[in-house]
């Protein structure tokens, strides 16, 4: 099937903005995800953007979706060493299970 | 507390054993599903249940098997067909037709190690 494309890497210094896109495959998906994973654990849902809208905020989070070049990006204001994680991007296609990316390492420089 | 609970969390396997590794979740979902993580791979499906006594194949099914007897649980077995079982195995779930689409919550995970 068609991926949903992540790059692989990202490192940013403490107290900068994070910005992680994405480029999804179904222009018609409804939803659109970001997961947050630390080391050995599971995957934490960071928030979700409905398709008919450009733009989520919430508090330090801030999720662009285009929908005409199935971009989606999430930036994180004011970046903590605390935010070190992978992200992963995920759309829904109807019913079925969510398509994942390979996920973004976020590394941040103190 | 109300989540999704996966054990073992740490599970050691010889060459050649089946071993099963057990997800439970009271969050009334009626959706559960299983996924493994390598490194630099992403997650890819192994298996989803949308409801009790009904399971589907997803991307890489083979050498695993799964049971949905009971809403709330989703065990999954590595059989010793599954050439490469090392790796990091994640339960999820979630609930159909929800406001926020399809959006699926995990548990912690299960680390399957082959000696």
């Amino acid at each position: 099937g068609e991926d949903v494309e992540q790059s692989l890497f990202l490192s940013v210094r403490e107290g900068d903005s994070s910005v992680i896109n994405c480029t999804y495959t179904d222009s018609s998906s409804t939803y659109l995800y970001w997961y947050k994973q630390e080391p050995g654990a599971g995957l934490q849902l960071l928030t979700y953007i409905f398709s008919n809208m450009d733009m989520k905020q919430d508090q330090r989070l801030t999720v662009l979706l285009n929908k005409k070049d199935k971009h989606l990006s999430l930036r994180i204001a004011d970046t903590q060493t605390g935010d070190s994680a992978i992200y992963f991007c995920a759309e829904s296609r109807g019913n079925t299970p969510l398509v994942f990316g390979k996920g973004t390492r976020l590394s941040v420089i103190a | 507390d109300g989540g999704i609970t996966q054990s073992p969390k740490y599970l050691f396997r010889k060459e050649g054993q089946n071993v099963t590794l057990s997800c439970e979740q009271n969050l009334n979902h009626d959706a559960m599903y299983w996924y493994r993580q390598d490194p630099g791979q992403g997650l890819r499906l192994i298996y989803y249940s949308q409801i009790v006594n009904d399971f589907q194949k997803g991307d890489i099914a083979e050498g695993y098997s799964v049971s949905r007897e009971k809403k709330e649980s989703f065990p999954l077995t590595v059989t010793s067909a599954q050439k490469n079982p090392t790796a990091f195995y994640l339960c999820a779930s979630s609930i159909r037709g929800s406001v926020g689409g399809n959006t699926i919550y995990f548990g912690e995970g299960s680390w399957l190690t082959v000696v």
